[in-house]
């Protein structure tokens, strides 16, 4: 059974970059099968899609955050990332990793999900 | 950019059918999918490809489309459905997916 867990800083200070770690247990990071995404959730708001990957490092972003985000994995150690630059409360929240399918046309899903981890900035 | 538009929230009485709609122009080409989720954790994905159900969920919650809306109908609600949903899908552009606003179930 795949198994995603978040880690990383609970207190981020304003203007500072918030870096959060996914380790991905149970499956292997390394295959074009899937992409590797996070979502966060602000207190009270909806679901926000941040980005995806794929494990040799091309990576796609929502156009409201690129210039402020970045994502990267470590096969060795069979983990993803990412950076968010320059906080601000804004950004304050819950942060999933999440396995995201093969997108082959019509489109693609997030099918495992990581616990989450509150972030405050 | 592109979005997809959830009524903020959907009020039934148990036993009743409760009707979630997402509305997306890239719908007609791309799946919608529908998550729900309780008290901030984790989603579970509930449809999937429009109109799927993974296994373990329920037959009350179904998934249709039609042009540029999709719908989630949970027939009979249960106390237990009141929760959040959430409709995610892609753009035209491959690689770029987004959450509906979401819906408040509310079952009472």
């Amino acid at each position: 059974q795949l198994l995603l867990r978040e880690s990383g800083p609970g207190l981020v200070k304003p203007s500072e970059t918030l870096s959060l770690t996914c380790s991905v247990s149970g499956g292997s990071l390394s295959t074009y099968d899937y992409q590797w995404g996070w979502i966060r959730q602000p207190p009270g708001k909806g679901l926000q899609w941040i980005g995806s990957m794929f494990y040799t490092g091309s990576t796609f972003y929502t156009p409201s955050l690129k210039g402020r985000v970045s994502m990267s994995a470590d096969t060795s150690q069979n983990t993803f990332s990412l950076r968010l630059y320059s906080v601000t409360a804004a950004d304050t929240g819950i942060y999933f990793c999440a396995r995201q399918t093969y997108d082959w046309g019509p489109g693609a899903f997030l099918d495992s999900w990581g616990q989450g981890h509150l972030v405050s900035v | 950019s592109y979005e997809l538009t959830q009524p903020p929230s959907v009020s039934v009485s148990p036993g009743q059918t409760a009707r979630i709609t997402c509305s997306g122009d890239a719908l007609p080409q791309k799946y919608a999918y529908w998550y729900q989720q309780k008290s901030g954790r984790a989603p579970v994905l509930i449809i999937y490809q429009d109109r799927k159900r993974p296994s373990g969920i329920p037959e009350r919650f179904s998934g249709s489309k039609s042009g540029t809306v999709a719908t989630l109908t949970v027939s009979g609600a249960q106390l237990e459905d009141e929760g959040d949903y959430y409709c995610f899908s892609s753009d035209i552009s491959v690689n770029q997916r987004m959450f509906g606003g979401g819906t408040k179930l509310t079952v009472l």
